[in-house]
């Protein structure tokens, strides 16, 4: 079965600068995708980005981009530039073919002025 | 335009009751899917629909049936709710077939169960 692990609960970040969510997850399979989300309080779901797990190149959506490790089964999100509206919950999930999600447990982020 | 509707957004009853969460999305897509998001905001999927077909089923406990009247419909029915059901339930839906297709979500449904 697939897991997916977020060893940070929370973290902090202020205005302006960079911080990088870590993401691991196990599975078997050789073809699958990895998303990270974000959840602000008003709890909708928001995709920030996504990656197919054959390609090399890591994805970037302006200020959000990967590190993909696939040998390391590694998906850190980066966050550049941080704005007050990031702070948010975020969860990197696994996903294979039309399967539903798998979701890590989330991290906290929260953006300080 | 919602995306991705879900009815209703609060929900609050007694233990023992029966209740239903209506989802409907108007993207045209043929697969649909139940999240539940618990106390600790874990999300876990519950059930997964195409063209009407169940294709997931995890390890849900019976008094939870899916059903899908149309594509664009995905209702969710809890028999004698218990504390433990107490969560905010999503509803998503995506274009099924070969390659990856985004997951669109609804705005969720805070089911609280006293």
């Amino acid at each position: 079965a697939q897991t997916v692990t977020q060893s940070q609960p929370e973290m902090s970040v202020q205005e302006a600068e960079t911080v990088t969510l870590s993401c691991t997850y196990d599975t078997s399979e050789s073809n699958y995708y990895l998303f990270w989300y974000k959840q602000p309080p008003s709890r909708q779901m928001i995709l920030v980005i996504r990656q197919e797990a054959y390609k090399q190149q890591n994805a970037t959506e302006n200020r959000f981009s990967v590190n993909f490790q696939k040998a390391a089964k590694s998906f850190s999100l980066k966050i550049s530039d941080s704005q007050l509206g990031d702070t948010a919950m975020y969860f990197c999930a696994f996903m294979k073919r039309d399967r539903g999600l798998i979701f890590g447990t989330g991290t906290l982020l929260a953006v300080q002025p | 335009d919602t995306a991705v509707s879900q009815t209703p957004k609060y929900l609050v009853t007694q233990m023992g009751n029966d209740k239903s969460i209506k989802c409907e999305q108007n993207l045209g897509h043929d697969t649909m899917y139940w999240y539940k998001q618990d106390s600790k905001k874990f999300l876990k999927i519950m059930f997964s629909y195409n063209n009407k077909e169940l294709i997931i089923n995890e390890t849900v406990p019976n008094r939870f049936s899916p059903k899908s009247p149309d594509k664009a419909h995905l209702n969710l029915h809890i028999n004698s709710l218990e504390l433990g059901d107490s969560a905010v339930y999503f509803c998503a839906s995506s274009q099924g077939g070969q390659r990856y297709n985004e997951q669109f979500f609804g705005p969720g449904t805070r089911l609280t169960v006293l």
